[in-house]
């Protein structure tokens, strides 16, 4: 079974609106972190966010948000006033208290931000 | 802001030949990490070091692969004898210490990777 599903290969957003991405995740682990990294088109893997299991408060960074809904087992990533350079893929990513100190990653949305 | 650095940023190498990949880790992180990435496929863990030793490898990291810090900043990955299905990008990452997910937000921190193209 896979840990990370990300079912959005693809999505659209208009510039200046906010657009979600889907996360859910698979663990038996009652402790465990979730990521959001950004991979422009250049290459390179930039951390977002992250959410921690027994956070009780969605992680918030500038304009990323994290609606993490633990019994749905669903950590989504909120961009609010989307801009161009928001134009990438999004990978989610999840680090297991019993997983080592890995992370393990979904197939990544890829966002377009159109005028 | 403190990175990770690799080099090089791309390398082109015959099948059969010996490859070094190198990466500077941010210089007071603990845990070192080599990630993959097939050209628009999903980013796979191939090991993570600690103390200088593997702590933890995936089934990709077959006898072919080998990881080593020789001095203080740099840790590299060798692939002995390349195969075409090696081509991909290879990311080299970096943590502060060890995770504990309930109270650490300790991510991985990824150089810009050094695409790795087997012909």
């Amino acid at each position: 079974a896979q840990k990370i599903t990300q079912t959005q290969p693809g999505m659209f957003v208009q510039e200046k609106e906010a657009v979600t991405l889907d996360c859910t995740y698979d663990t038996s682990d009652p402790s465990y972190g979730l990521f959001w990294y950004k991979q422009p088109s250049s290459g390179e893997m930039i951390f977002l966010i992250y959410q921690g299991s027994y956070d009780q408060q969605n992680a918030t960074e500038g304009r990323y948000s994290l609606n993490f809904q633990k019994a749905r087992k669903s950590a989504n990533l909120v961009i609010s006033a989307s801009q161009l350079g928001d134009s990438a893929m999004y990978f989610c990513a999840m680090r297991e208290t019993g997983g080592g100190n890995k992370l393990t990653f979904g197939t990544g949305t890829q966002l377009k931000v159109e005028l | 802001e403190p990175e990770v650095t690799q080099t090089p940023s791309h390398q082109v190498t015959q099948m059969g030949q010996e490859v070094i990949l190198r990466c500077v880790p941010i210089s007071n992180h603990l845990y070192f990490y080599w990630y993959r990435q097939i050209l628009g496929q999903k980013v796979e863990f191939l090991v993570s070091f600690y103390n200088n030793e593997i702590s933890e490898k995936s089934e990709i990291f077959d006898d072919q692969f080998s990881v080593e810090r020789p001095d203080g900043s740099n840790f590299t990955l060798k692939i002995r004898s390349t195969k075409l299905e090696d081509s991909a990008m290879y990311f080299c990452a970096s943590s502060a210490r060890r995770a504990v997910p309930t109270t650490y937000n300790s991510p991985l921190h990824f150089g810009n990777g050094t695409r790795l193209t087997v012909t």
